[in-house]
């Protein structure tokens, strides 16, 4: 099946300072891919829709100027959040599409202090 | 609206089946899918039903569409203390193919 990697696997930061998340699909190339955010013990949001080549959509109430995508190739996205403040801290999932469905990174814990 | 709702919590006792379900509002739904997120990791697809379908069976796992009722079931026989995870329902819409819709998600307990 196709596998997505995601890395780091887990960060910890301190208030203020930017931390960059990268996403890579290994079996397939897609245009589009996804960013998830998942709360503790809650469900998976998403966040913007990533798009190869052009800006990316982002869902209402999300801050494009504080998450920053870029869309490199069709393997490869990353997801910056810029000066992150301990309420940034969350589960980052990445998903790349697939023929029916989505195929998901293992995701990153991100912890602000 | 796109409310997807689940029970939050369900045990279940080592060899006995457990049966999680779903509930969603809207009835654009053109693929419904059931995902497993085990501890600290990304979600792995389980199964997934065309929404002309009424159910489908994958070895243990079985789906029961109701498109009257919306209303989506997982049954999973003989469950393993392995399958203890949160599960979520997901569903797309046919007006809007890119974005999955996940339900609130329910985690199976299961004890020896």
């Amino acid at each position: 099946g196709a596998v997505v990697s995601q890395h780091p696997s887990w960060v910890i930061c301190k208030s203020g300072t930017s931390v960059k998340i990268e996403c890579r699909s290994l079996d397939f190339q897609a245009t589009t891919m996804f960013w998830y955010r998942q709360f503790p013990k809650q469900s998976l949001m998403l966040m913007a829709t990533s798009n190869e080549g052009s800006k990316a959509t982002y869902e209402q109430g999300v801050e494009k100027d504080k998450f920053l995508i870029n869309h490199a190739s069709l393997t490869l996205s990353t997801l910056t959040v810029t000066s992150a403040h301990p309420e940034d801290s969350s589960f980052y999932i990445c998903s790349w599409p697939s023929t029916d469905t989505q195929y998901f990174g293992p995701g990153t814990r991100l912890t602000v202090l | 609206g796109e409310d997807v709702e689940q029970s939050l919590f369900l045990s279940v006792r080592e060899g006995d089946s457990s049966v999680i379900n779903c509930t969603y509002t809207d009835s654009s739904s053109t693929y419904l899918y059931w995902y497993k997120q085990e501890p600290g990791a990304g979600l792995q697809l389980l199964t997934y039903i065309f929404s002309n379908m009424d159910m489908k069976q994958d070895q243990r796992l079985t789906v029961l569409l109701n498109k009257k009722d919306k209303h989506l079931s997982l049954r999973i026989a003989d469950t393993q203390t392995g399958d203890s995870a949160i599960y979520f329902c997901a569903e797309i819409l046919y007006y809007n193919t890119d974005k999955l819709i996940f339900g609130t998600g329910t985690r199976l307990q299961v004890f020896p």
